[in-house]
């Protein structure tokens, strides 16, 4: 069945530094790639998107491109702020049949520290 | 706008009693969602309605597991008998389209559901 690898955490930056977190995914077609966040104390919520192959998804200063040849998703920031240390979840949804079922990976704490 | 709730946030409950957990949807939204997120785990997918009707239910984990959204707006998830592996957060969505994949699903804060 689809599953959704991301890279263990917890993951601990100084403030301003570059931020990955790897994911990569198993799945047939082309499913569509999410990442999620939650705040501490929050619910999840959409960071970005991309719903096809070469799509670069982006918000609040992060992105990430959909890689159909390395099946990845991996989350990009250039510059981390303290604000953003939260819980960070790729998701993907199949194509095709069930389509609106989320597949989360296990989540990557990260925490920024000043 | 008011986004996704639930209710309780928080529940504690015997091992053997029955819970209900309530799920207010972003008003309009056609599709809802529940998810089951165990400790340092993402959610796992549980039920989907459509208005409604429920479409799919294959991820409840027992026949304990029921949901229900009698008139396709509030949703009630329901354990019976619960036991101490149903200790979770539940966490409900709601997203405005019918079953398309790249539409964006709006979680709620879940309830954090305690087995003693």
């Amino acid at each position: 069945g689809d599953s959704v690898t991301q890279m263990e955490g917890p993951v601990t930056l100084s403030e301003e530094a570059f931020l990955t977190i790897n994911c990569t995914y198993t799945a047939t077609g082309y499913p569509s790639l999410f990442w999620y966040v939650q705040y501490p104390g929050e619910g999840l919520q959409l960071l970005l998107k991309a719903t096809k192959a070469d799509d670069k998804g982006s918000n609040k200063g992060f992105e990430a491109t959909y890689r159909k040849e390395t099946t990845s998703f991996h989350l990009e920031k250039g510059s981390v702020q303290v604000s953003d240390s939260a819980v960070y979840f790729c998701a993907l949804s199949p194509s095709g049949a069930g389509s609106y079922q989320l597949t989360f990976g296990k989540g990557t704490k990260l925490s920024v520290i000043p | 706008g008011a986004g996704v709730s639930q209710s309780p946030r928080y529940k504690v409950a015997k091992r053997g009693q029955d819970v209900a957990l309530r799920c207010d949807p972003i008003s309009g939204h056609v599709s809802l969602f529940w998810y089951q997120q165990a400790l340092g785990q993402g959610p796992e997918f549980l039920t989907y309605f459509q208005n409604e009707a429920q479409l799919d239910k294959s991820g409840l984990p027992s026949d304990r597991f029921f949901a229900e959204r009698p008139e396709g707006s509030v949703s009630t998830l329901k354990i019976q008998r619960t036991q101490q592996e149903d200790s979770a957060v539940y966490l409900c969505a709601s997203s405005s389209a019918p079953t398309s994949g790249g539409d964006t699903q709006y979680f709620g804060p879940g309830t954090r559901l305690t087995v003693l």
